[in-house]
């Protein structure tokens, strides 16, 4: 059974860039026809899609976050990565990585993200 | 860009009820819909994909219908377990859209 971990900084501060790593266990990121997912929800709210990454490279974002955001994948390390830049504090959410086949069918258990000076 | 509504936002029902939430799209999107369970502190489980497909290790009393613009999650008999959030979600070749998010409480 897959398993994911998202790791990375819990405080970011405003206009800087936040950095979060997944790590995949369990199973090869490369094998199978999936999208590796990020998802936010800010405290009390709704869940977000950011974006997704096939092992082949190609991304798809969020278009609200498009302009600011980066996807990319380590498939030696079988880890994916999110780059989310000029951060507010509208950006203060809990961030899940995910696996996709369009539903989204692991989670990881998500990281909190505060961006605070 | 499609839209997810989903409804009501909050539910009041009690153990055993039946109970429904509704996700409808802006436009059609075949059955490409997903369901949710989120419990307070914990990542999302998906329950059902392909509007009616049971994940597996889902429990029976959960069902999902639909197919367009409008889709319906049942539970049969509510658990004390059942009282938490649920998501919609759409997805498609591009995109994925989450509807606002539904609190079941007693």
């Amino acid at each position: 059974q897959v398993q994911l971990q998202e790791s990375g900084p819990g405080l970011v501060k405003p206009s800087q860039t936040l950095s979060l790593t997944c790590t995949v266990s369990g199973g090869s990121i490369s094998s199978g026809s999936y999208y590796w997912t990020w998802i936010r929800q800010p405290a009390g709210k709704g869940l977000e899609w950011i974006g997704r990454i096939y092992t082949s490279g190609s991304t798809n974002y969020n278009p609200s976050l498009k302009s600011r955001s980066t996807i990319s994948v380590d498939t030696s390390k079988n880890q994916f990565s999110l780059k989310l830049t000029s951060v507010t504090a509208a950006d203060t959410a809990i961030y899940y990585c995910a696996r996709s086949s369009g539903w989204l069918d692991s989670w990881g258990q998500g990281t909190l993200v505060t961006v605070s000076s | 860009d499609i839209q997810m509504t989903q409804s009501p936002s909050t539910l009041s029902a009690s153990v055993g009820d039946r109970v429904t939430i509704t996700c409808r799209a802006s436009q059609s999107i075949s059955s490409w819909l997903a369901w949710y369970q989120q419990k307070p502190g914990k990542a999302p489980k998906l329950l059902i994909y392909k509007a009616s497909t049971l994940e597996s290790g889902v429990p029976s009393r959960f069902s999902g219908s639909g197919s367009g613009t409008e889709f319906t999650l049942t539970i049969s008999s509510l658990q004390p377990d059942d009282f938490t959030s649920y998501y919609c979600q759409h997805y498609n070749s591009y995109s994925y859209t989450f509807g606002q998010g539904t609190k079941l409480e007693i």
